[in-house]
């Protein structure tokens, strides 16, 4: 157990539609950090935020955004879905972000769009 | 831009084999060098890690040494199980902007362990 949490494990949607990921970092952990993993891109950053600011941007979309609150769990905001956008989506945290601290993982967010 | 190369699989070895994934990189500055492992239905979990050149990360029979000259970080155990079946990403921790760090991961190695 990382002590990441991700909610839910699964979502199924039409194209069109918004929806919401959630991820709750480690106790302690401030930065917070977003990937999407597909089989056709594989594993890619998407955005970073540090005790509730953003700190940096990956190959996020426009159609996504995030946020980071108060109590430091984060929020992935995915709308105008596509079938595209199908994919499974990785929380991770780490204690301060600096680069050799490790980022632990939570189990993901299954999102099929139909 | 920081980059991830690791062998394509499938690897497919018997249980007790010899396992060597290879994996190199590019990267500017001075890169953290991680393998992560995905057992099926799961999130990534740090495998091992390597902060500067010549360390050397180990976990679970599991090692890989951080190999500045050559820019490569491969992972080795000499006695492989068939729990040991899943896929194993290399990555490495690069600058994302200022001060903040982003980790690029290479496309992942599907390993599988008959018995």
């Amino acid at each position: 157990d990382s002590g990441v949490t991700q909610t839910p494990k699964h979502l199924i949607t039409a194209t069109g539609q918004r929806v919401t990921l959630r991820c709750s970092p480690r106790s302690g952990d401030l930065s917070v950090y977003w990937y999407q993993q597909s089989l056709d891109q594989g594993l890619q950053f998407l955005i970073q935020y540090y005790n509730g600011e953003e700190r940096a941007k990956g190959n996020i979309l426009e159609r996504f955004s995030a946020q980071q609150f108060p109590d430091l769990h984060s929020e992935l905001n995915l709308s105008s879905l596509e079938l595209g956008d199908s994919a499974l989506y990785f929380c991770a945290s780490s204690v301060d972000g600096l680069n050799n601290q490790p980022q632990h993982f939570g189990d993901g967010t299954r999102l099929s769009i139909l | 831009g920081d980059s991830v190369t690791q062998m394509e699989g499938p690897v497919t070895l018997s249980e007790e084999a010899f396992l060597t994934i290879n994996c190199t990189y590019t990267a500017t500055g001075y890169p953290s060098l991680f393998w992560y492992v995905q057992y099926p239905g799961e999130g990534l979990q740090l495998l091992l890690k390597a902060t500067k050149a010549d360390d050397k990360g180990s976990n679970k029979g599991f090692e890989a040494t951080y190999r500045k000259e050559t820019t490569s970080f491969h992972l080795e155990k000499g006695s492989v199980q068939v729990s040991d079946s899943a896929v194993y990403f290399c990555a490495l921790t690069g600058r994302s902007g200022g001060s903040n760090y982003k980790l690029t991961f290479g496309k992942g190695t599907l390993l599988t362990v008959n018995p």
